[in-house]
């Protein structure tokens, strides 16, 4: 069975610039979380969205956006690009978005994103 | 803001030895506590978890223990091996207003297993 898959795994980004990263979550999984992970740290949470409803946000500016679509998959969206956005953005899906927490996610490899 | 506090940042164990990394929270509304096991270039993966309302599990080499009135929980892997060589993140789960489950991270630990 697949897991969660995202793309790119790779980019460049220039100061200023926009990016969309994008994410297909475990089949039958319908929340999909969002995840910075900056060299040398723990995740920091983004985003979750359940049944194509945003559940939670973390502290991040409204640089950041993300949708999740009918089938599931989800976007995140970066605007203006700063240097500081250079990390690894994980997406992790779970069965449910809520509780009852099951308690896990599962992580896809990521996008490492690099801003000049 | 960091509201789990992870310890050691790296660590070196010989084969066989036994792996011990601590983490503390602050906020009493955690309800969940999972470690994930990263390798480079991977996405972190679910190691084990434990909720408050147990001290201790154990699945194969890894236990969790776990100390509701300290604050504190850690992770400790038996009979390491080279294999198990990693970096470890403890974390806490939050349940958010609007119904969203939000996990918390620790900073990390490098953990290497000589042979």
């Amino acid at each position: 069975d697949a897991g969660v898959t995202q793309s790119p795994t790779h980019l460049i980004k220039t100061r200023g610039q926009q990016v969309t990263l994008r994410c297909s979550p475990i089949s039958g999984h319908k929340s999909v979380s969002w995840y910075q992970q900056v060299l040398g740290q723990g995740p920091q949470f983004i985003f979750q969205y359940y049944e194509k409803e945003e559940r939670g946000r973390g502290n991040f500016p409204d640089r950041f956006s993300a949708r999740q679509f009918p089938n599931y998959s989800s976007e995140l969206n970066v605007n203006a690009l700063l240097l500081g956005d250079s990390a690894l953005y994980l997406c992790a899906s779970s069965l449910l978005g809520g509780r009852p927490w099951t308690g896990e996610l599962f992580f896809g490899e990521g996008s490492r994103l690099t801003v000049l | 803001q960091q509201q789990v506090k992870q310890s050691p940042q790296s660590l070196i164990v010989q084969k066989g030895g036994i792996s011990i990394i601590n983490c503390a929270y602050e906020n009493t509304a955690f309800d969940y506590f999972p470690w994930y096991q990263q390798f480079p270039g991977k996405g972190p993966a679910l190691l084990i978890a434990i909720r408050p309302d147990v001290s201790e599990k154990k699945e194969g080499r890894f236990t969790i223990s776990f100390n509701k009135s300290a604050k504190q929980f850690s992770l400790h892997i038996m009979d390491s091996q080279p294999g198990d060589s990693a970096t470890y993140f403890c974390a806490a789960s939050q349940l958010l207003i609007q119904g969203a489950q939000k996990l918390v991270f620790g900073q990390g630990t490098r953990l290497t297993i000589n042979p």
